[in-house]
Order: structure tokens, then C-alpha cells, then sequence
């Protein structure tokens, strides 16, 4: 199985909102809402901010927010802040007996 | 708190043998399903391996197959991950993660990694 696609790179202006796409197939994305989204600085450990797809952990700010349609995952950013430039990693179920879950190949998103 | 501290990294030839362990505190860590997620330098991340509660169900990336073993020690709130035949390859920080809900697939709590590096 192959890691699900992302963009390498995006990037905003403070206050505007970016959209980070996610794709993978009709076996892994397209087939079950189990898509979290992982936000993560340098030298840091990763940090949950979408899982199932649309739903966001408590504590996690509201700009964050996940949507998917088809074979395609995204993570929207609206009110875009300095602090949000990071990298960020889609992940999602792939459906084997393995219980296991592939991730995207990252982005990384720049805040001009 | 929720914390996941890694420990056991290391410098390890190509071939050779490493443990990481994960001590798990804040939670009641018998109660959940764990895993190790690693991350090559300047890669993304890549899943490596589950457990269960019980240690019943292993699951490993076809990668490392035959090569890790993941265990857990619930009286000692620890994970651990046995490595073997190292190779350049598997040289990366290994994270170990906290999932919630096994239904759900995803990583609630994450540790600060530990840094294995195989070379000669």
C-alpha cells in the first residue's frame, strides 16, 4: 500500500484560510470516515488536531477543521496565525486484517 | 497527565539489536491499545506496529515483519519494541502513541520519540 498524497508544500498569509488535500483510494480514504490529521513542529512529537475525519479534539482551537468527499480527505485553517506553521500529516485507515494505517507524506504549511 | 517518555535509542550497527521502551503514566495504561510510529530524518511518518490489550493481536508493517516484536508489560505500565537485523533503513525517531479507541484508528498521545540510528 502506498502513502495517501499530499501537497508538499502551502502556504497564507495571517488571517486567511488554507485547505491541505489528502488523497488516497477507494480502499483506505474513500472507503472509511477514519481519517485524523496530525500537526507537528520541528524536533516535536506529533500532535492530533482532526481524527474521524471531521471531528477535533477537545482543546483544539475551532479554526481547525476537516471535511472529506470521495477519495479525498482535507484539513481546512481559517483565521490563518503565525504559530500554525508546522508540518502536517494525513493519516488514515487502510482497511487490512493488519489493523494498520498509512500516512501522508506531509506538508508543510508556511504562514507569510 | 497523559505522558508516553521513550527511552533505549541509540547508535547500533548495521545487524545489531535494539529494545525501546515507553513508559506510560496518567492513564491506565491496560485499558488501551498501543503502537510505535516512526519517522525517518526529514520524512514523514510511518506506522510500525500495534498491540492489544492482552498482547493477543501484533501487528507489524510488512517492512519490519520477522524482524520487531512489539510487547507490553502492564504491571510496569510499559511498552516495549525488540528490534533486530538492523539496517540503514530503519534508522529513524520511533514515537510511541496512545490510540484511543481501536475503532477509531488514531493517535490521542504521542511520546517525544527516541532516535535510533544504524550505521557503521
Amino acid at each position: 500500500q502506498s502513502a495517501l498524497t499530499q501537497p508538499a508544500s502551502v502556504s497564507g498569509s495571517p488571517g486567511q484560510s488554507i485547505t491541505i488535500s489528502c488523497t488516497g483510494t477507494s480502499s483506505d480514504v474513500g472507503k472509511y470516515n477514519l481519517v485524523s490529521w496530525y500537526q507537528q513542529y520541528p524536533g516535536k512529537a506529533p500532535k492530533v488536531m482532526i481524527y474521524e475525519a471531521t471531528k477535533r479534539p477537545s482543546g483544539v482551537s475551532n479554526r481547525f477543521s476537516g471535511s472529506k468527499s470521495g477519495n479525498t480527505a482535507s484539513l481546512t485553517i481559517s483565521g490563518l496565525q503565525a504559530e500554525d506553521e508546522a508540518d502536517y500529516y494525513c493519516c488514515s485507515y487502510a482497511g487490512s486484517n493488519t489493523l494498520n494505517v498509512l500516512f501522508g507524506g506531509g506538508t508543510k504549511l508556511t504562514v507569510l | 497527565d497523559v505522558q508516553l517518555v521513550e527511552s533505549g535509542g541509540g547508535l547500533v550497527q548495521p545487524g545489531g539489536s535494539l529494545r525501546l521502551s515507553c513508559a506510560a503514566s496518567g492513564f491506565t495504561f491496560s485499558r488501551f491499545w498501543m503502537s510505535w510510529v516512526r519517522q525517518a530524518p526529514g520524512k514523514g511518518l510511518e506506522w510500525v506496529a500495534n498491540i492489544n490489550v492482552d498482547e493477543s493481536e501484533k501487528y507489524y508493517v510488512d517492512s519490519v515483519k520477522g524482524r520487531f516484536t512489539i510487547s507490553r508489560d502492564n504491571a510496569q505500565n510499559s511498552l516495549y519494541l525488540q528490534m533486530s537485523s538492523l539496517a540503514a533503513e530503519d534508522t529513524a525517531v520511533y514515537y510511541c502513541a496512545r490510540v484511543p479507541i481501536i475503532q477509531t484508528r488514531y493517535f490521542d498521545y504521542w511520546g517525544q520519540g527516541a532516535l535510533v540510528i544504524v550505521s557503521s
